[in-house]
């Protein structure tokens, strides 16, 4: 059964670093896509952009590129999403989402990692 | 870069037929595929419908997409609305360097 993981939620403080994971199981890893999608409180969703783990290749929307970090570590099939220095505004759920190709749907979304950032 | 428009609200009765839109700015809309992602409140998004009016297994032939050449739009249509079908709706397709996702239609089933 495939299967997308996410770390749980996080409450942080403006200024602190964060990482949140997505562990994908039950299909090859490095074959499909991952990609991040933002969905801040009461609005719609954004990509923010995508990683290929069996070469890291990354593609960044220009809206987040230089505010996030999206890596992947093959050996233990999970991807991440990183911010170095928080603000107010990262607050929001954040899904991983598995596609075979980059113009291929969605086919398996994680159950979302939500992230507070407050003083 | 483009974007992709939908109505904000839609609602109607059960039983009866809905159709959701989604308008590219720019580039044409048949130039890349359009998915629908259905997401229900305090859930994650599903894919309804993918490659313009493909349906994964376990969604039901009520729902159907299809796109339009001379009004650059995509649509989904849901018949048979049931109480189920109330959610947010997605369109979602891209160009070379990014995804795009519509703003999100809210459906009321009332």
């Amino acid at each position: 059964e495939v299967q997308l993981v996410q770390s749980g939620a996080e409450v942080k403080k403006p200024g602190e670093s964060l990482k949140i994971s997505c562990k994908g199981s039950g299909y090859s890893f490095t074959s499909y896509w991952i990609g991040w999608v933002r969905q801040m409180p009461g609005k719609g969703l954004e990509w923010m952009g995508i990683i290929y783990p069996g070469d890291s290749d990354t593609r960044y929307s220009p809206s987040f590129q230089g505010q996030v970090t999206i890596s992947a570590d093959k050996s233990i099939s999970t991807a991440y999403l990183q911010w170095s220095s928080l603000k107010a505004s990262d607050t929001a759920m954040y899904y991983c989402a598995r596609h075979l190709s980059y113009g291929d749907p969605v086919d398996y979304w994680g159950q979302g990692t939500l992230v507070t950032v407050s003083s | 870069n483009f974007m992709l428009t939908q109505p904000h609200s839609v609602s109607e009765s059960p039983g009866k037929t809905v159709t959701i839109s989604c308008t590219r700015s720019s580039g044409s809309i048949a130039s890349n595929y359009v998915q629908w992602y259905q997401q229900r409140p305090g859930s994650a998004p599903t894919t309804v419908i993918y490659e313009d009016n493909q349906r994964p297994s376990g969604v039901p032939d009520r729902f159907s997409g299809s796109i339009d050449s001379s009004s650059n739009s995509a649509s989904l249509t849901i018949s048979g609305l049931k109480t189920e079908d109330e959610a947010d709706y997605y369109c979602q397709s891209y160009d070379s360097s990014l995804w795009v996702f519509g703003g999100g239609t809210k459906l009321t089933v009332l």
